[in-house]
């Protein structure tokens, strides 16, 4: 069974210019997360969604940042315009809404630098 | 959320028994404390989940005293595979993804 992919792994852009990153959960996870992690961090949540429905949103800046999930399947999140301090990894990860331990499903990510 | 705290870093030489120790004071009882895994380039990965005592899989154990105020995630004869950082969440099990994963601890196995 396939895993969370994500796209692209990399991507170096300069400041001010929009980003945006793809995520596909694993089949059947109607749970979808996506985190920042900084370099030495440990993942910090942005955005959950259950379904189409982003039900926790308070950590996303929303003033450069934004995501979807349409359909309730693939999500895309965009930075628009980048700033330096974007430079990160994105992480996408799944899980069922009712699992038994909340496991977390994460894909290898997407690193950002902004130039 | 509870908050978690680790050690930053640990070394241990291949072959031997690493336990790496969670402080969660203020775990609330409907709590459970997970541990995920995450090697460079990587996504986090679960490793393994409890709620009181001892949890056992195939990869790791988990020791939990009477009064949950701390956690021992107990990895078995490692291997220089086992280098990667380690993180201890604390919380529902539909709330602690909703927490920053912390630092973790930097587990360096030498050979």
């Amino acid at each position: 069974e396939a895993g969370v992919v994500q796209s692209p792994r990399y991507k170096i852009i300069e400041k001010k210019q929009p980003v945006a990153f793809w995520c596909n959960p694993i089949s059947g996870h109607n749970t979808l997360y996506w985190y920042l992690q900084n370099l030495g961090q440990g993942p910090e949540l942005l955005i959950r969604y259950e379904n189409e429905e982003a039900v926790d949103d308070s950590q996303l800046p929303k003033d450069r940042f934004s995501a979807e999930r349409l359909k309730g399947v693939d999500s895309t999140l965009k930075i628009q315009p980048a700033e330096l301090g974007d430079s990160a990894v994105y992480l996408c990860a799944s899980s069922f809404p009712d699992g038994n331990t909340g496991e977390l499903f994460f894909g290898e990510g997407s690193r950002l630098t902004v130039l | 959320l509870a908050k978690t705290t680790q050690p930053v870093s640990m070394d241990s030489y291949e072959g031997q028994e690493v336990n790496i120790t969670c402080s969660h004071n203020n775990i609330a009882t409907n709590d459970y404390i997970t541990w995920y895994q995450q090697f460079p380039s990587q996504g986090p990965r679960f490793i393994i989940q409890g709620y009181k005592t001892k949890v056992t899989n195939e990869v790791a154990s988990l020791f939990i005293p009477a009064d949950r105020k701390s956690s021992t995630l107990s990895l078995p004869r490692v291997s220089l595979s086992d280098t990667a950082v380690y993180y201890c969440l604390v919380g529902d099990k539909g709330g602690y993804q909703k927490v920053t994963f912390g630092t973790g601890t930097k587990l360096q196995v030498i050979p």
